[in-house]
């Protein structure tokens, strides 16, 4: 399996400009999780999905954050307007639920808001 | 409520010595447990894993954790430390209260590992 996939892997932009990030989970999880990492907070789970529904949404910061999962095979995280205060690694992750129990982590989208 | 503590921000070690990355939880009912270890410019990586039975739960690359219940905690250890163990490493819970479709896991701040060669 190529575990979770994330693109872009780095992404460049100016303050305003929407963002979109996108994920492939591990094929046959029905759980996907979208994380971001900073210094100054840690590892935040931003929302996460089961069987494309939305669960848990209360860690998105903001209006401006906004998720969908359309099929079992990808999901997106959208930023709109940016700020420079969203500069962070943001992690796609996925699980089998009650079958396997631990996450499998994609290589993370490096954003950096100007 | 779920919630972990890594007390150590920094952990240094000397290469052939035994390591020990300290994690402590709070949870509401049964913890599923986990550890995880994230190297420079990439995603977390599966360590290993408590979810039931023995206390004494082994993984990846050598590493092992012991659940202890009564001072609810799951340190993280290794008998022989390699300077390839460097890294950040999470400890994480999943409160098990019964009420499936809870997948959150709650992630500790994290331990940066040196080992010195």
């Amino acid at each position: 399996d190529a575990g979770v996939i994330q693109s872009p892997r780095h992404e460049v932009t100016e303050m305003g400009q929407e963002v979109t990030l996108r994920c492939k989970p591990i094929s046959g999880h029905d759980y996907l999780f979208w994380y971001r990492q900073t210094m100054m907070r840690g590892l935040e789970l931003l929302i996460y999905f089961n069987n494309n529904v939305p669960i848990d949404d209360s860690g998105m910061p903001e209006d401006r954050f906004s998720a969908k999962m359309p099929n079992a095979s990808f999901s997106t995280l959208k930023i709109q307007p940016s700020e420079p205060r969203d500069s962070a690694v943001y992690f796609c992750a996925s699980t089998s639920g009650r079958t396997s129990y631990e996450q499998y982590f994609g290589p993370g989208t490096r954003l950096t808001v100007t | 409520a779920q919630s972990v503590a890594q007390p150590e921000d920094q952990v240094n070690v000397a290469e052939g010595n035994p390591l020990t990355v300290k994690c402590t939880y709070s949870v509401s009912g049964n913890p599923y447990l986990f550890w995880y270890v994230q190297y420079p410019n990439r995603g977390l990586q599966f360590l290993l894993k408590y979810i039931t039975g023995d206390n004494l739960v082994k993984g990846s690359y050598g590493f092992e954790a012991e659940f202890n219940k009564s001072q609810t905690s799951f340190h993280l250890k290794k008998p022989s430390a390699l300077v390839s163990d460097s890294a950040l490493y999470f400890c994480a819970v999943r409160d098990i209260r019964g009420d499936f479709g809870n997948e959150k896991l709650t992630f500790g701040t994290g331990t940066r590992l040196t080992i010195i060669p």
